[in-house]
């Protein structure tokens, strides 16, 4: 597609049910990324895919969080047992490769209640 | 941490004025860019500086760099009603190990009023 597309833009979910986020990267972008944001803060790294391998998941809080990229392109996100403090807006990212512009997506707002 | 910090947090400026923006960052880099966010949602690229680089341009932004101080900052000049957004810099890491993450800061909000 033309740019990143995040789907859903929005997500209500109860604690501690499962969620999915998907991402869908630039055609051809080998580099993708997912961050999280809360209101009034920056965004913040949580894992960085090159092809399909997690090259750096040293960013994911805990072990609720998890993310696939099983064919190199679109990678979901996933987060287990669903806590009020995991609502923030869950931002994608992909690029050519390390040190090169990212491009993010609309991101998807997750809210936890 | 690595995080860029803007300063300052929050700039209100009427239709025409310039606006300046500016970054410090802790550790080496190998770029550093500059991203728009409109109400919380996507970070739109502005432009990316390299190292090497000291200054760059684009349309109306200006982006200097100076990796001595750690610091660089964005201009945007004649500035529009548009151009309300939060601003962020991103940094990148030299290191092997953390190659690919980008940190961000908190932001710059700007406010131009017509």
């Amino acid at each position: 597609g033309a740019g990143v597309s995040q789907t859903p833009s929005n997500k209500v979910t109860e604690k501690g049910k499962y969620v999915e986020l998907r991402c869908d990267p630039i055609s051809g972008h080998t580099a993708l990324y997912w961050y999280r944001q809360s209101l009034g803060q920056g965004p913040e790294f949580l894992i960085y895919f090159q092809g399909t391998g997690a090259a750096d998941d040293s960013g994911l809080p805990n072990d609720r969080f998890f993310a696939v990229r099983p064919e190199g392109s679109v990678s979901t996100l996933k987060i287990q047992r669903t806590e009020r403090g995991d609502s923030a807006v869950y931002l994608c990212a992909s690029s050519w490769g390390g040190n090169t512009e990212a491009f993010f997506g609309q991101g998807t707002r997750l809210t936890v209640v | 941490s690595q995080q860029g910090e803007e300063d300052p947090q929050a700039l209100s400026i009427q239709e025409g004025e310039n606006a300046t923006m500016n970054c410090s960052y802790k550790t080496s880099i190998n770029n550093l860019q500059w991203y728009r966010q409109n109400s919380g949602r996507g970070l739109v690229h502005l432009i990316l500086i390299r190292s090497n680089e000291r200054e760059k341009h684009s349309g109306r932004l200006r982006v200097t760099l100076d990796t001595s101080k750690k610091s660089s900052s964005l201009l945007i000049t004649a500035s529009r009603a548009a151009d309300t957004a939060s601003y962020f810099c991103a940094t990148d890491s030299d290191r092997g190990s953390t190659l690919g993450r980008l940190y961000f800061g908190r932001g710059t909000q700007l406010t131009v009023w017509p």
